[in-house]
């Protein structure tokens, strides 16, 4: 069980230059997502997809666009690349549970590697 | 817009001294999760907290959630070196997204 995988580990790109980060998760999960890391500022959500076929943006979408491939695959792309966009990127999936009487959800997500990209 | 905060944003402390993270929220929530990230590393999972006075122990590590003061505490117990990392709140409103805090960075000192 590989959990969360995600392709390249690291990257450096020339401003304008596009690509395509990778992930794919083996725990059968519905939920996938898309977060950046940068000094200071915690996680940040980019995208996600509550499940297969669907995406929504998320705090910061500008500049990217997703892919929800299968229920396996989630690919983020930088379509025109920004040195704002040097960051650490982080894919996640989750697995929805359910607790109580009320059978309330939760949602525990868990993450990749990540992938270390510097926009020169 | 939801906010979570944190305090300290750093922490550095000697080994066998007792320390409390605090994990504020800005708005109603009864799910909250605390993570922990080594440096160049992953997230990875520590406490899942799914309703009001619910707390959770692992080794040295304990968590707690107040809804009603919209805040969290992770309080660590005679610390070791192995606990350095930083540890993230997050917050789950929606049943989907989670917003996290800045991290807590942690150095245990011998």
């Amino acid at each position: 069980n590989a959990g969360v995988t995600q392709t390249p580990k690291f990257q450096v790109l020339k401003t304008g230059q596009s690509m395509t980060l990778q992930c794919a998760q083996d725990m059968n999960h519905n939920s996938m997502y898309w977060y950046r890391q940068d000094p200071g500022m915690g996680l940040r959500l980019i995208y996600y997809s509550a499940s297969e076929g669907t995406t929504d943006k998320g705090e910061v979408p500008n500049g990217y666009n997703v892919s929800r491939l299968n229920k396996r695959e989630f690919s983020l792309r930088l379509e025109s690349a920004a040195p704002s966009q040097t960051s650490v990127y982080f894919c996640a999936s989750s697995v929805f549970g359910s607790f109580g009487v009320s059978g309330s959800s939760y949602n525990e997500q868990f993450f990749g590697p990540g992938t270390r990209l510097t926009v020169l | 817009e939801l906010k979570v905060e944190q305090n300290p944003l750093f922490l550095s402390m000697q080994e066998g001294k007792n320390y409390t993270i605090y994990c504020n929220y800005s708005t109603t929530s009864d799910r909250l999760y605390w993570y922990r990230q080594d440096p160049g590393k992953s997230l990875e999972s520590l406490f899942v907290l799914l309703s009001n006075g619910a707390v959770k122990q692992e080794g040295r590590l304990m968590a707690s959630l107040d809804t009603k003061a919209r805040l969290s505490t992770l309080h660590i117990t005679a610390a070791v070196h192995d606990l350095s990392a930083t540890y993230f709140c997050a917050v789950d409103t929606s049943g989907s997204r989670l917003t996290f805090g800045e991290g807590t960075q942690l150095t245990v000192n011998p």
